[in-house]
């Protein structure tokens, strides 16, 4: 089965710029999350999405966007690109056991820098 | 706020050496998981700890779950250098609020 994947897995913008980011989950996982890496913050929770809709959202501005289609593959958004917005982006998706999604497999990540 | 802390930060151990990493988190939580990362790498899932008492053990890792303490650790037994990696735990607050809340992490080196 395969995994999660994520394009591209790197990019370099300028500020200013907006970037898309793409997530495929494993087939059959209805859920993906979206989490943030950076060397000073660590690994922070940006927002999840279940059957094309935000179910929770970290605390972040709104420049952070993003969505789920159909086939549960995601995409996230940043606008307005800042220099700290430079860091690795994991999608992880999984599955729902009962009513609550279960156990995360995370993807590559995808590696922004920012200009 | 559920807040996850890790210790130590940094561990650097000899092969053959058993050592344990703490993970402490404040406030209820209905699930633990354990991840690995290798450099430059994605997350690893490891374990998940789902109830108090709650053992798992993979090769010469072992995680256990203590919710009443609010602490779960990973213990490396006799470690060999493929070991070397950073590890992260994480807590999720149960149905409804399933992101994931991650530790500082552990950068584990282990030395031949």
């Amino acid at each position: 089965k395969a995994g999660v994947t994520q394009t591209p897995r790197y990019l370099i913008k300028t500020r200013g710029q907006q970037v898309t980011l793409s997530c495929s989950p494993i087939s059959g996982h209805r859920s993906v999350s979206w989490y943030q890496q950076t060397p000073g913050q660590g690994l922070q929770f940006l927002f999840e999405y279940f059957s094309e809709t935000q179910r929770n959202k970290g605390n972040f501005p709104g420049r952070f966007s993003g969505r789920q289609f159909s086939n549960s593959r995601s995409e996230m958004n940043v606008s307005t690109l800042e220099l700290g917005d430079s860091a690795l982006y994991l999608c992880a998706s999984s599955l729902f056991r009962g009513t609550s999604p279960y156990e995360q497999y995370f993807g590559p990540g995808t590696r922004l820098t920012v200009t | 706020e559920l807040k996850v802390e890790q210790n130590p930060l940094f561990l650097s151990m000899q092969e053959g050496k058993n050592y344990t990493i703490y993970c402490n988190y404040s406030t209820t939580s209905d699930r633990l998981y354990w991840y690995r990362q290798d450099p430059g790498k994605s997350l690893e899932s490891l374990f998940v700890l789902l109830s108090n008492g709650a053992v798992k053990q993979e090769g010469r890792l072992m995680a256990s779950l203590d919710t009443k303490a609010r602490l779960s650790t990973l213990h490396i037994t006799a470690a060999v250098h493929d070991l070397s990696a950073t590890y992260f735990c994480a807590v999720d607050r149960g149905f409804g609020n399933e992101k994931l809340t991650f530790g500082t992490g552990t950068r584990l080196t282990i030395i031949p």
